[in-house]
């Protein structure tokens, strides 16, 4: 199974919004509403952002929401802050023999 | 409060076997719903899904690595270990745990371990 596919840099100034992409096909990202985004900082352990595609875990600001049309998923990071700068990942649901597949990462970068 | 602590050695010989410990507090791995998951993520590289166990004593484990992985669970004392047999350099990686909870969230990960990094090199 690949991994799934996000770009591997995105950018935006403070204020703006950025869109970040994670493609997969209908037997993942397509066929299950199990999306999740992850953010990960340099040297620290990835914190969930996003759960079941547009879900936020309580206490992560509602400048981040999640999406999908078809096969692919996005997370928005609306209003960029400077401590949004980090990579971010996305995974999905494959199936119960492979329950999780994360994509290869974004390198969001606050200009 | 949740908090999981992953551990093991820091190098590992090639065809060695390591051995992982996720030690966690704050829920129970008896209760329903309740799983802890196995991720590791290469320097520099991306995050790669090992394995996962359930309350329940289900388990999974990603169909590329499934001959090399077991991961066992003792409720009794808070733990999930996870073992990898005939590691190789490729192997080199931070070795994550993390909680989830089928009935909310499900497979996602909302609590991890600090990490913790493993080198193989003989």
């Amino acid at each position: 199974q690949s991994a799934l596919t996000q770009p591997p840099s995105a950018s935006g100034s403070p204020g703006q919004s950025v869109t970040i992409s994670c493609t997969g096909t209908s037997s993942d990202v397509g066929g299950y509403n199990y999306v999740s985004w992850y953010q990960q900082h340099p040297g620290k352990a990835p914190k969930l952002m996003i759960y079941e595609v547009t879900k936020r875990p309580s206490g992560v600001p509602d400048r981040f929401s999640g999406s999908k049309s078809g096969n692919t998923a996005s997370l928005t990071v609306s209003g960029l802050q400077a401590e949004d700068e980090a990579d971010y990942y996305c995974s999905s649901y494959v199936g119960s023999n492979n329950p999780v597949l994360f994509g290869g990462g974004t390198k969001l970068t606050v200009l | 409060q949740i908090t999981l602590k992953d551990s093991g050695p820091t190098l590992v010989k090639p065809t060695q076997t390591l051995t992982l410990t996720c030690t966690f507090s704050g829920f129970s791995l008896s209760t329903g719903g309740v799983g802890v998951g196995w991720i590791r993520q290469p320097p520099g590289k991306a995050l790669e899904w090992l394995a996962l166990i359930y309350w329940d004593d289900d388990k999974r484990y990603s169909p590329s690595l499934k001959s090399r992985l077991t991961i066992t669970k003792d409720t009794s004392k808070n733990q999930v270990v996870l073992t990898m047999t005939n590691l190789d350099p490729v192997d080199t990686a931070t070795y994550y745990c993390a909680h989830t909870n089928y009935y909310s969230g499900s497979y996602s990960f909302d609590y991890w371990g600090q990490g913790t990094l493993v080198t193989v090199s003989s």
